[in-house]
């Protein structure tokens, strides 16, 4: 079956440009994280989505990230104005059960370089 | 602050060899630990988890062990091959702490020499 997928796979915007990043999981998986990653560092999360509910938002670096999972399925994870520090790989996981404490299975990642 | 964290950042062995790779964490109510395999340009690939009632748990090729005592996880990958060569990480859950994510060390890069 189908894995997790995201697009694009890369994204290059210039500073202070809004980004849209897709996510769309496994289907019938009730989580959704999102999960933000540096190079040469490890994921560091960012959201967490129980069908469309978002029920940990802690990670989130600033009031310009905004994620949304309207019907329970794919997500979108928006950034607005746009850093250099924002550059990084935005990886999305889904996990068939709820919380965090189960196998989550990732996407490949969208590559944002913010020039 | 509280964190996953790993001994080494790069661990090479010869291909046929077993691999270790380390891991210490220091938030002593963590009760679910993950591996995963993140190949260049990939997502992280999962290998296998434990719950913190387990000390060990095994797969095809590879063990965990959990020593919660020194707060230590290890990874063991059998009869390394060539295609085992990526980033491994190690990744933790404090499930009754109300945290959802997981949280992540920063990696150990293992090279398979021929």
């Amino acid at each position: 079956g189908a894995g997790v997928s995201q697009s694009p796979r890369y994204k290059v915007a210039k500073r202070g440009q809004d980004v849209a990043l897709r996510c769309d999981p496994i289907s019938g998986h009730v989580s959704l994280f999102w999960y933000q990653q540096a190079l040469g560092q490890g994921p560091e999360f960012l959201t967490y989505f129980q069908n469309e509910a978002q029920l940990d938002k802690s990670g989130l670096p600033s009031d310009r990230f905004f994620a949304e999972r309207p019907e329970g399925s794919v997500s979108t994870l928006k950034i607005q104005r746009t850093q250099q520090e924002d550059s990084a790989v935005y990886l999305c996981a889904s996990s068939l059960t709820g919380g965090g404490s189960y196998e989550q299975y990732f996407g490949p990642g969208t590559r944002l370089t913010v020039t | 602050g509280e964190s996953v964290g790993l001994h080494l950042p790069t661990l090479s062995v010869q291909e046929g060899d077993n691999s270790i790779i380390n891991c210490a964490y220091s938030n002593s109510a963590s009760d679910y630990f993950i591996w995963y395999k993140q190949e260049s340009g990939k997502g992280p690939q999962f290998i296998i988890d434990i719950r913190s009632n387990m000390d060990k748990r095994q797969g095809q090729r590879v063990t965990v062990l959990l020593n919660k005592t020194v707060k230590h996880l290890s990874l063991q990958i059998a009869a390394t091959q060539p295609g085992d060569s990526a980033v491994y990480f190690c990744a933790e859950n404090n499930s009754g702490g109300g945290a959802d994510g997981l949280t992540f060390g920063k990696g150990t890069h293992l090279i398979i020499q021929p």
